[in-house]
């Protein structure tokens, strides 16, 4: 079975401070990760996909195989930062549950100023 | 304007009544999947459904039943509520465009459930 851990519920960091929101999964065939966010008052909506490689609001993520790890990094955090994060796992097609998504349990992040 | 929505926002409602949330979206999307939100377990998947009539179970579908008669909506339907499934419950949809793979998906506004 797939299973996604955010080990940190909670994270507070100051403006312009480096941030990590850590990920890490198992599953034993060929995963599909992303990030979502949360923003006060706001749907949950992508930040972004392993898949993409791509930069969003200054975010970055590698997919770490050998670490089963998904984290997502930012180098300088903005107080419009602060938000709910969640990780989140797909099985890729060719696994026995493709469309089944798992996420984790999200944290919240909190930028000071 | 895109977007999905759910009905009703709010409900409060007692052990055993039979209800039904409503899950719609006007993006001609064939993924649809429900959640619930709990405090410190996160987002969990109830259904998905990859396609008209074509639903599965995610990791919490004890207690709910779906249905994907047509393409735009997905209820989700409590037959005998009880104190364990109140939470706040999200619906999300996303495009099926690239074969084998998961597209963005787009959440509904939430609906917080009450059960007495």
């Amino acid at each position: 079975a797939q299973r996604v851990t955010q080990p940190e519920k909670l994270l507070s960091v100051f403006k312009g401070a480096p941030v990590e929101l850590k990920c890490n999964y198992s599953y034993s065939g060929s995963p599909e990760l992303f990030w979502y966010v949360q923003y006060s008052r706001q749907r949950l909506q992508l930040l972004l996909r392993h898949i993409s490689r791509e930069s969003i609001k200054g975010f970055t993520a590698d997919l770490n195989k050998g670490e089963t790890s998904f984290h997502l990094k930012k180098p300088f955090a903005q107080e419009e930062d602060s938000a709910m994060y969640y990780c989140a796992l797909g099985v890729r097609a060719g696994g026995t549950s493709y469309g089944k998504l798992t996420f984790g349990q999200g944290t919240i992040l909190t930028v000071h100023p | 304007e895109a977007q999905v929505t759910q009905n009703p926002r709010y409900l409060i409602t007692v052990t055993g009544k039979k209800l039904t949330v409503t899950c719609s979206q006007n993006m001609n999307h064939e993924y649809m999947s429900w959640y619930r939100q709990d405090p410190g377990l996160g987002l969990r998947q109830i259904y998905y459904s990859m396609n008209v009539e074509v639903t599965d179970k995610g990791d919490v579908p004890e207690g709910y039943k779906v249905s994907r008669k047509e393409k735009r909506n997905f209820p989700l339907i409590l037959e005998s509520p009880s104190p364990n499934q109140t939470s706040l419950y999200f619906c999300a949809s996303s495009s099926s465009r690239e074969l084998n793979s998961y597209n963005e998906q787009f959440f509904g506004p939430g609906t917080r459930l009450t059960v007495l």
